[in-house]
């Protein structure tokens, strides 16, 4: 049961470039997440599923698109990079609605726009 | 926006000491939950308050909660080397449509314990 996945670990990329980040559970979890996290900050939400073939817009979703085609797999993906996208990113799934249970996190991908 | 604000920003103590954070508030909530994160890594699950507890307790942490001030406060006792990390609250936003399925991080608190 290896939990969170995260898939790569880190990338540089040039700006107008495109990639995909792949986040992976292995825990039959109904919920998935993108967080961005920047230097002294919180998480802020990107995207988020409820479920599988579902997506819905977090707080930042502007320059990303997901897609869940498997439940175990969440995309992020980011078709131009800009230098605002340099950040590390967080995928987290759950159960159940994260209000009433636990959120498990992955490792983190650390991406460089330059 | 945020919807928590933790507050220090930063705390340093000595090995041994208690160890207060606080976090605010702006929406109603069904519960609030506090993360922890070693530098580099993912966010730990620590603990979660329903919003009519006031008060919980996981061994050295201590959570309390007042939905009237919009606050929640997270204490470490006898605090350690190893508890060096950032501590986050999450809120759910609860009574709006989509607060169930989403929480929503504050900034965090940077402890630092030294030995």
């Amino acid at each position: 049961n290896a939990g969170v996945t995260q898939t790569p670990k880190f990338r540089v990329l040039k700006t107008g470039q495109s990639m995909t980040l792949l986040c992976a559970q292995d825990m039959n979890h109904e919920y998935m997440y993108w967080y961005r996290q920047d230097p002294g900050m919180g998480l802020r939400l990107i995207h988020y599923s409820v479920g599988e073939g579902t997506t819905a817009k977090g707080e930042v979703p502007d320059g990303y698109n997901v897609s869940r085609l498997k439940k175990q797999n969440f995309l992020l993906g980011l078709e131009s990079a800009a230098p605002s996208q340099t950040s590390v990113y967080f995928c987290a799934s759950c159960a159940r609605a994260p209000a009433s249970g636990l959120m498990g996190f992955g490792p983190g991908t650390r991406l460089t726009v330059l | 926006s945020q919807q928590g604000e933790e507050d220090p920003q930063a705390l340093s103590i000595q090995e041994g000491e208690n160890a207060t954070m606080n976090c605010s508030y702006k929406t109603s909530i069904n519960n609030l939950q506090w993360y922890r994160q070693n530098s580099g890594r993912g966010l730990v699950h620590l603990i979660l308050i329903r919003s009519n507890e006031r008060e919980k307790h996981s061994g050295r942490l201590r959570v309390t909660l007042d939905t009237s001030k919009k606050s929640s406060s997270l204490l470490i006792t006898a605090s350690r080397a190893a508890d060096t990390a950032s501590y986050f609250c999450a809120t759910d936003g609860g009574g709006r449509e989509t607060s169930g399925s989403r929480l929503t991080f504050g900034e965090g608190t940077q402890l630092t314990v030294n030995p």
